[in-house]
């Protein structure tokens, strides 16, 4: 699991109500990323982070933030939750293997659903 | 933008047969990565194979291969002597060979049901 921890693995929240997601990594990956999972949809990247203090936003970032103070923890915001926000979010990181090849791992995931 | 397509929102096999996933992409790059990654029910994301783009060979892990026809943009997953255990939904996946911080492009997945 490449040393990938997301927390907390489920919520309920309410309308309008900030959420933080947390992904913590634990073997200093430079590159760190959101990915959202939706039923039809696959995964869609939301926002990566290439180092601290260092992200970009992905596919479909509007209505979320991101930071990352530490190398190890890379944190997702939801300012003011929507119940189009409900989905599964998962947290990836990518490896950069001998030879060049780069390989992404991912959390186990966190359902999150806005009523 | 790159898009990654999956035309088999599912298939069904029996126990021990072949199956054959497939997938197809579209990109201006001439170096990229290509994956497949299986989803069981736990939610995990399990990477099952990678292809890069420059290699002719097609990529095999032990009952997993994969047919890549790069001129036809299509990266097919052939699944050998299935078991009740790839049961799963199974994601195509792309990304550019960039050495930064590009993200994955997922297809819509393909639920693959093994029946005994």
């Amino acid at each position: 699991d490449a040393g990938i921890t997301q927390s907390p693995r489920h919520k309920v929240t309410e309308t309008g109500t900030p959420v933080t997601l947390r992904c913590h990594q634990t073997e200093n990956h430079r590159y760190m990323y959101w990915y959202r999972q939706d039923p039809g949809h696959g995964l869609r990247l939301i926002h990566y982070s290439y180092g601290v203090k260092d992200t970009d936003k992905g596919e479909v970032s509007d209505g979320y933030s991101v930071s990352r103070s530490k190398t190890e923890d890379f944190l997702l915001t939801l300012e003011s939750a929507t119940s189009s926000q409900t989905s599964v979010y998962f947290c990836a990181i990518s490896e950069w293997l001998a030879g060049g090849r780069n390989i992404q791992y991912f959390g186990a995931g966190t359902r999150l659903s806005v009523l | 933008a790159q898009t990654v397509t999956q035309s088999q929102p599912e298939m069904s096999v029996q126990e021990a047969e072949t199956v054959t996933l497939s997938c197809t992409y579209d990109t201006s790059e001439s170096d990229y990565y290509l994956f497949w990654y299986k989803q069981p029910p736990s939610r995990q994301m399990i990477l099952v194979i990678r292809q890069e783009a420059y290699k002719q060979q097609n990529a095999t892990e032990n009952r997993f291969s994969v047919n890549f026809q790069k001129a036809a943009k299509s990266f097919s997953l052939k699944i050998s002597d299935s078991q009740l255990g790839d049961a799963a939904m199974y994601f195509c996946a792309y990304r550019d060979s960039g050495g930064g911080a590009d993200g994955l492009t997922f297809g819509k997945g393909t639920h693959l049901i093994i029946q005994p």
